[in-house]
């Protein structure tokens, strides 16, 4: 039984290019979040998806972020033309696919991925 | 809007010695009520939750938290640390949306022998 599964675990980038970040949320969960944790911030909620639906994006930067959860196939996080204030751990997790996410619902974290822009 | 805040960013405590990490909730009685744990390099891990079906929960290690309304506070305590404690310890409580959970920004907790 896996748990939630993010990769790449790390990732390098200069400035400029694009980041692509993919996460596997546990077997019948289909509730991911992402979230991004800076050194001294804690977990900034970024974006809440079920399958092929964006549900909440209040916490994501305007321009350069994009998420998507297709109906196959991880959940995605892109970056593009990343800056070095991207460097950053990216979290998911998941959550089971009962109703509407209710407090009580618990959130499955992956291992992250850390992103580094030169 | 929802918020939970953490109030000392580094706590240090000898092995042996109460752990006191502090947690207050923003004035609007949340509905739950959660603690986290993060070990090095590693994901978020459940330490407990608050339903509201009592107000002092027990975690997983040893952890527990007492729900306090008076004070707006969910501060997690343990009896006596261990070395392997040694970690970075969230508090959160689900967004306004109820789309997420929002933390806070985080205690790190630090044992010597």
């Amino acid at each position: 039984n896996a748990g939630v599964m993010q990769n790449p675990r790390h990732l390098v980038r200069r400035r400029g290019q694009e980041a692509r970040l993919r996460c596997s949320p546990m077997k019948g969960h289909s509730h991911v979040y992402w979230y991004r944790q800076l050194p001294e911030e804690g977990l900034k909620f970024m974006v809440y998806l079920q399958k092929e639906n964006i549900i909440d994006e209040s916490g994501m930067p305007k321009e350069r972020f994009s998420a998507e959860f297709p109906k196959e196939g991880p959940s995605i996080l892109r970056i593009q033309q990343v800056v070095r204030g991207d460097s950053a751990a990216y979290f998911c997790a998941s959550s089971p696919s009962w109703g509407e996410f209710s407090g009580a619902n618990v959130l499955t974290f992956g291992a992250g991925s850390r992103l580094t822009v030169l | 809007a929802q918020s939970v805040t953490q109030l000392g960013s580094h706590v240090s405590v000898s092995e042996g010695a109460l752990v006191l990490l502090r947690c207050n909730y923003s004035s609007s009685v949340p509905p739950y009520l959660f603690w986290y744990v993060q070990y090095p390099n590693q994901g978020l891990q459940l330490l407990l939750k608050y339903t509201s079906a009592a107000t002092l929960v027990k975690g997983i290690n040893g952890f527990e938290a007492e729900f306090k309304k008076s004070e707006t506070s969910f501060h997690l305590t343990k009896p006596s640390a261990h070395m392997s404690d040694a970690a970075e310890y969230f508090c959160a409580v689900p967004g306004e949306a109820g789309t997420a959970l929002i933390f806070g920004k985080g205690t790190t907790l630090s044992v010597s022998s």
